[in-house]
């Protein structure tokens, strides 16, 4: 049982190049979530969903596309990366009866030069 | 604005003695707070959660304490072990709400 699978691990982009991050998850979760984690600043989400088909704006959504094409799949994308979008990247998900225990991925590590 | 608050970046512990992690929220509408503990190059994991309708959780060596009307909690990990060593996260979440609220991180280290 993989659990949170993210990929990749590390990632150097230069500014104004577009990656896409992906999540996967074996759990049958319907809840997903983006985090982005800054020192001093803690996990911040970027987008969620609730469901396959269906994504939702976090806290901090600028810059930042995600779709749901599939319940096991969670797809972060940066069209255009920014020096500012260095950091860790969490992708996590939970179930309906506990939705606020989430689990989380091992982290992707984004480097935007 | 932050949310949830854990205002000490770090915190160093000898071995066997207790580890006390502290977090302040300031949402009134906070009912369902969680401990996350993370090790380096991986993600958070759940470690113990309390419902406002409780005051105190316990599992194992670990124990939360919730105090509503401070808007305080904390956790309390006796003895301390080196495998505790990590970055604990306070989270919190309102109602029906799946979203969580995340504190900045206390990083632990139990020292031999």
């Amino acid at each position: 049982n993989a659990g949170v699978t993210q990929t990749p691990k590390f990632r150097v982009l230069k500014t104004g190049q577009s990656m896409t991050l992906l999540c996967a998850q074996d759990m049958n979760h319907e809840y997903m979530y983006w985090y982005r984690q800054d020192p001093g600043m803690g996990l911040r989400l970027i987008h969620y969903s609730v469901g396959e088909g269906t994504t939702a704006k976090g806290e901090v959504p600028d810059g930042y596309n995600v779709s749901r094409l599939k319940k096991q799949n969670f797809l972060l994308g940066l069209e255009s990366a920014a020096p500012s979008q260095t950091s860790v990247y969490f992708c996590a998900s939970s179930y309906e009866l506990a939705k606020n225990i989430q689990y989380f991925g091992a982290g992707t590590r984004l480097s935007v030069l | 604005d932050q949310q949830v608050k854990q205002n000490s970046p770090s915190l160093s512990v000898q071995e066997g003695r207790i580890s006390i992690l502290n977090c302040d929220y300031t949402n009134s509408m906070f009912d369902y707070f969680l401990w996350y503990k993370k090790y380096p190059a991986e993600g958070p994991t759940f470690l113990i959660s309390i419902s406002s309708i409780k005051d105190k959780n316990e599992d194992g060596r670990f124990t939360v304490f919730l105090n509503k009307s401070a808007k305080h909690l904390s956790l309390h990990i006796v003895p301390s072990q080196p495998g505790d060593s990590a970055v604990y996260f306070c989270a919190a979440s309102s109602g029906n709400d799946y979203k969580l609220s995340f504190g900045a991180g206390t990083t632990v280290t139990v020292r031999a």
